[in-house]
């Protein structure tokens, strides 16, 4: 089976600090896929990032970064100076390559203080 | 482009009443199709999926059903609402190929009283 855990539930940063999020991941496949979506108030999802199992390179788009490590099975990512339209809650997810079902960690929630 | 479109938006039901959530996709053919549900405060669970008309895989037991009766439209029902069936509902889609990651519909907050 396959689970998804982000142990930050809450977390608050003063505007233009750093702030990385957590999510750590279980499953047995060999091949799967790993995805950040934002979730702002409004309620929609925002695909942020798919990543390929056999893919480690970090990833960096303006002001986002991921660190996936297979070794620790984590897959976190990192925002630089932080901006108030960064609030919002964040999904780790993952998926295998059949029929790709996501599988969801419980969110992070991110308020970024101005 | 591609666009997922849900409604409603918002909808208020008593309990026992029935329900139809309806989502269509634009811009592509033969897309897969998938039902989430947001409960307060939690993650999301994958309910239904479909990968062809008529095709629905349910992934939880529950008190509700999806339909597929065309290429790109996906319906969430249920004949009798319960309370534990209030929730943000999101419709998502994928290619046939899974050559690109989900992308969701804006979801409908349905809340059961």
């Amino acid at each position: 089976a396959q689970k998804v855990t982000q142990a930050q539930t809450e977390i608050s940063v003063v505007e233009k600090e750093d702030v990385t999020l957590d999510c750590v991941y279980e499953t047995r496949d060999t091949t799967y896929y790993l995805f950040w979506y934002k979730q702002p108030p409004s309620g929609e999802l925002v695909f942020l990032i798919r990543r390929n199992s056999f893919d480690e390179q970090n990833e960096i788009s303006g002001r986002y970064s991921w660190n996936f490590q297979k070794s620790t099975s984590s897959f976190n990512f990192t925002i630089t100076a932080s901006q108030v339209v960064d609030s919002a809650v964040y999904f780790c997810a993952l998926s295998g390559t059949i029929n790709e079902k996501l599988t969801f960690g419980t969110g992070t929630r991110l308020t970024i203080i101005p | 482009s591609q666009t997922i479109h849900q409604w409603p938006a918002t909808l208020v039901q008593p309990v026992g009443s029935p329900l139809s959530l309806e989502c269509t996709v634009e811009g592509t053919s033969n897309p897969n199709l998938y039902w989430y549900r947001q409960a307060a405060g939690r993650g999301l669970q994958l309910l239904f999926y479909s990968v062809g008309i008529g095709q629905i895989s349910s992934e939880v037991p529950q008190n509700l059903s999806a339909s597929r009766p065309q290429d790109r439209q996906f319906i969430l029902s249920s004949k009798k609402l319960l309370l534990s069936d209030s929730g943000f509902y999101l419709c998502a889609w994928t290619g046939s190929t899974f050559d690109q990651p989900q992308h969701f519909g804006d979801g409908t907050r349905l809340s059961i009283l």
